[in-house]
């Protein structure tokens, strides 16, 4: 099956609640990233986070990393409608520039 | 800085038609382009990398002789898409690296819609 599978497929929060993602791949990794798509336009990075790392906080996200587990966690925190849009997280194998994609997280948050 | 363009944005055409879309680096050189292609409500699936100067490569599936890549220069990589179909509408978006593990910096995209 596809590298990188995210879920849920669909999240549905109030405005303030936190919002937790997760993503999980089958193969070893060099960095995993996560992106954020609005509907019909293209992606925004928002985060990389390395094999290395087990944890990365940029603002209101928060990156987990889990290499035993083969999975990645995002939260935002204290959302905002502005937050509304899809997720997707993506890797990349060491000796590869190549990005694997995930289905993706569709956030809806509710003002 | 790292941005890229992709030109046009959305586009609509008949039937057995080609259509030409253009990714731009605009403030740095893109040593390597890749081109994606993302059906409505699923995730993107990369169909070439391309690097400048040299042939492109497909990802199984991806016929090379419909979706033409050339990537002439270093802020300039186009797709082609021959004899276009209904089931060729998608979004396609391309992504610009300046290469050596360089991140993926990623364009708008453009919705092509063939009737």
């Amino acid at each position: 099956s596809q590298q990188g599978e995210e879920d849920p497929q669909a999240l549905s929060i109030q405005e303030g609640e936190n919002a937790t993602m997760n993503c999980s791949y089958k193969t070893s990794i060099n960095n995993l990233q996560w992106y954020r798509q609005n509907s019909g336009r293209g992606l925004v990075h928002l985060i990389l986070i390395r094999s290395n790392e087990r944890e990365k906080h940029s603002g209101r996200l928060r990156v987990t990393l889990d290499t035993s587990k083969k999975s990645s966690s995002l939260l935002i925190t204290a959302s905002r409608a502005a937050d509304t849009a899809s997720y997707f997280c993506a890797t990349d194998k060491a000796g590869s520039y190549q990005l694997t994609f995930g289905k993706g997280t569709k956030l809806s948050v509710i003002p | 800085g790292a941005v890229v363009s992709q030109h046009p944005s959305r586009v609509i055409c008949k039937s057995g038609t080609s259509v030409k879309i253009e990714c731009r680096s605009l403030d740095f050189q893109a040593t390597t382009m890749f081109w994606y292609r993302q059906f409505p409500k699923q995730s993107l699936m990369l169909m070439a990398t391309s690097n400048e100067g040299s042939k492109a490569t497909y990802e199984q599936g991806v016929e090379k002789d419909k979706f033409l890549i050339n990537h002439a220069s270093l802020t300039l990589s186009t797709l082609t898409v021959t004899s276009a179909h209904p089931e060729d509408s998608s979004f396609y978006i391309c992504s610009a690296s300046r290469g050596g593990g360089d991140e993926q910096y990623f364009g708008p995209g453009t919705r092509l819609t063939v009737t």
